[in-house]
């Protein structure tokens, strides 16, 4: 069993539809969750990372963490075309052990 | 502006030969790492440097080798060990060792012909 699952999609939404995407996880040492985008031949681009259970939001996304479920995930509101990327996320215990799940393929249709 | 600069964008390899890939970063960043990503798998550790004149072996080392003389640099080159290296290479930097804050260059796109 991978220690990070993540769905790989395709997720196909129409454009101002809510996106909807999540991982879940094993090992109770990871600390910090992160998100990243990445667009076709392009490296992943940090969107958001939190470090404790709860909501965090920035503009139209907001991050959320469930440790007790081993549970994060990332919404955006309003999608828009140029939000059709790969989506993946991160994590990291204390030690700097970095695990991700294999991204999700996003595509919003105008 | 601070950022990871990967080059070249692409690269063509034949058979038996080596090939570097460029990573260089104006972050002041202590951290660098190497990273392999084939579609629907994600991303597979290469390699990783802590600090100048130090590296380990991440997942996928075989088949590879980096140098870190500089902190600004952190080359990986690509031997022809490796039976399997047609992919998309990513060059990551954090400023010290375990941490979160991952930036990432590019790319290199990597191919066999």
């Amino acid at each position: 069993q991978k220690e990070v699952e993540q769905d790989p999609g395709p997720l196909s939404v129409p454009e101002g539809a809510i996106v909807s995407l999540n991982c879940t996880y094993s090992n109770s040492a990871f600390q910090y969750f992160m998100w990243y985008r990445q667009y076709s031949r392009k490296g992943p681009e940090l969107l958001m990372y939190t470090y404790s259970s709860g909501n965090k939001e920035d503009g139209r996304f907001t991050a959320q963490v469930d440790k007790s479920s081993k549970y994060i995930s990332l919404f955006i509101r309003d999608s828009q075309p140029s939000d059709s990327a790969t989506y993946l996320c991160f994590l990291t215990d204390s030690w700097g052990k970095l695990q991700f799940g294999a991204g999700t393929q996003v595509v919003v249709t105008p | 502006d601070g950022g990871i600069t990967q080059s070249p964008k692409y690269l063509f390899r034949k058979e038996g030969q080596n090939v570097t890939l460029s990573c260089e970063q104006n972050l002041n960043h202590d951290a660098m790492y190497w990273y392999r990503q084939d579609p629907g798998q994600g991303l597979r550790l290469i390699y990783y440097s802590q600090i100048v004149n130090d590296f380990q072996k991440g997942d996928i080392a075989e088949g590879y080798s980096v140098s870190r003389e500089k902190k600004e640099s952190f080359p990986l080159t690509v031997t022809s060990a490796q039976k399997n290296p047609t992919a998309f290479y990513l060059c990551a930097s954090t400023p010290k060792a375990a941490d979160y804050g991952y930036t990432f260059g590019s790319g290199t796109r990597l191919t066999v012909v």
